[in-house]
């Protein structure tokens, strides 16, 4: 069945420095990739996505690369600040957003 | 704008009991769609609605109904709590069905059921 993992489940890093937080998606059908973003105690909130043909996607200090041959996606964020913490959700989806798939997330400490 | 909205914040329940959890958007999306959340667990759809008098179910609709008599409403009730419904529920709008339509989502309404 489709499953969605990630790599790391708590991710600390200190201010300033870059973040990558990696996903890996098992439906080889997905066509789109979104990125959401959960402080504590709100609801999430979306980041950026990317479609499968694509690589990679730039936003402001975060990118999204996507490899499809090995079924994994980034999320890069430049300069990482207080503010970045939070929980990071990848959700693969192989059209409609009723058939997203929501990964467990990873959390993003950031030290100063 | 308010965005998506959800009442109450914080409820606790008794074994079957039963309650409506309420979700409201202003942004005129026709696409509205309730999500639980348990630790450690990503979101699970529980039912969607692609417009008023549409619904239809997720991934985890057991004990759970909806209605969709507005474009703004999109209410979930529990007919008769139990503590596996225990959860944080989240419910998100979007322009429509599409994938690549952003999902908007309220704060989440904190359920918890004895």
């Amino acid at each position: 069945g489709e499953s969605v993992g990630l790599h790391l489940p708590t991710l600390s890093v200190q201010e300033g420095d870059n973040s990558i937080i990696n996903c890996a998606y098992s439906n080889s059908a997905s066509d789109y990739f979104i990125w959401y973003k959960q402080e504590s105690g709100k609801g999430p909130q979306f980041i950026i996505d990317i479609r499968s043909n694509m690589d990679k996607r730039q936003g402001q200090r975060v990118t999204v690369l996507l490899n499809k041959t090995v079924k994994h996606l980034s999320l890069q964020i430049a300069a990482t600040q207080p503010g970045d913490s939070a929980v990071y959700f990848c959700a693969p989806g192989p059209g409609g957003y009723n058939k997203l798939i929501f990964g467990a997330g990873t959390r993003l400490a950031v030290h100063p | 704008n308010a965005g998506v909205t959800q009442t109450p914040k914080f409820q606790v329940l008794k074994t079957g009991q039963s309650m409506t959890l309420q979700c409201a958007q202003d942004m005129n999306h026709e696409y509205m769609s309730w999500y639980r959340q348990d630790p450690g667990m990503g979101l699970r759809l529980i039912h969607y609605s692609v417009g008023a008098g549409i619904t239809d179910q997720g991934e985890v609709p057991n004990g759970y109904n909806v209605s969709r008599s507005t474009t703004e409403d999109f209410p979930l009730r529990l007919l008769s709590a139990a503590p596996s419904q225990t959860s944080v529920y989240f419910c998100a709008s979007s322009l429509d069905r599409g994938a690549q339509e952003t999902q908007y989502f309220g704060p989440g309404t904190r359920l918890l059921v004895l």
